[in-house]
């Protein structure tokens, strides 16, 4: 039973077309996160959702906007992809964001995102 | 956010400890220790956690030290699995803070045969 799951976890498009990535996490946590890992291999936050609501909102660019049904699930949706978008995307939940940092992150597996 | 400074890459022999340093001179009394690690082609994994005491867990041992200063992850017998990047962050949760998880560049842990 995959805790925190992402779909799909490779995707190839091409420039100028819009794409989504759904997350869902089976834990019963409250906030989720969406990170992207570069070519540089660094990891950097994007945006965070706890029960529903935006708690984190990074200096992404417009064309990224998350949506989160409900707090079993947090999706990206990415407009008009640029070749810089290309990266892997990271999902993460947590128990609650205001825990005082006595809880982890769960990840998930990643989608890696190509754009051509 | 306070930072971490950690050496960019160590090597260790199987089934030998590794100790894998870390300095948070700005830390303060409110950022919880955390340790995160990161296999290849994989999500980061969570591994360890501490405030002001040492922890043990079935992954590994944090010790902290007394100024909280710096800590150390301890590995009690590396394997090949145990190759991977490992992170050391910072994680504030004062009130009115998201406690968000800022990635640095992490140390990457080789193990050899």
């Amino acid at each position: 039973d995959t805790a925190v799951s992402q779909t799909p976890k490779y995707l190839v498009t091409q420039m100028g077309n819009d794409k989504s990535i759904k997350c869902e996490q089976n834990l019963g946590h409250d906030t989720m996160y969406w990170y992207k890992q570069d070519s540089k291999k660094f990891l950097k936050i994007m945006f965070s959702y706890n029960n529903k609501e935006l708690i984190i909102n990074e200096t992404v660019p417009n064309r990224f906007s998350p949506k989160s049904p409900d707090k079993a699930h947090l999706n990206l949706h990415i407009n008009s992809l640029e070749l810089g978008d290309s990266a892997v995307y990271f999902c993460a939940s947590s128990q609650n964001f205001r825990d005082r940092g006595i809880y982890g992150y769960t990840f998930g597996s990643g989608t890696r995102l190509t754009v051509v | 956010d306070a930072k971490t400074t950690q050496p960019n890459s160590m090597e260790s022999n199987e089934e030998e400890p590794v100790h894998l340093p870390c300095n948070h001179s700005t830390i303060s009394g409110t950022d919880y220790i955390h340790w995160y690690r990161q296999l290849p082609s994989q999500g980061p994994e969570y591994v360890i956690h501490g405030l002001t005491s040492n922890v043990n867990n079935r992954m590994a041992s944090l010790a902290i030290a007394e100024d909280r200063k710096s800590s150390t992850l301890i590995l009690h017998r590396a394997t090949l699995r145990d190759a991977a990047v490992y992170y050391c962050i910072l994680r504030d949760v004062k009130s009115g803070n998201t406690g968000k998880l800022i990635f640095g560049q992490g140390t990457t842990l080789q193990v050899k045969p």
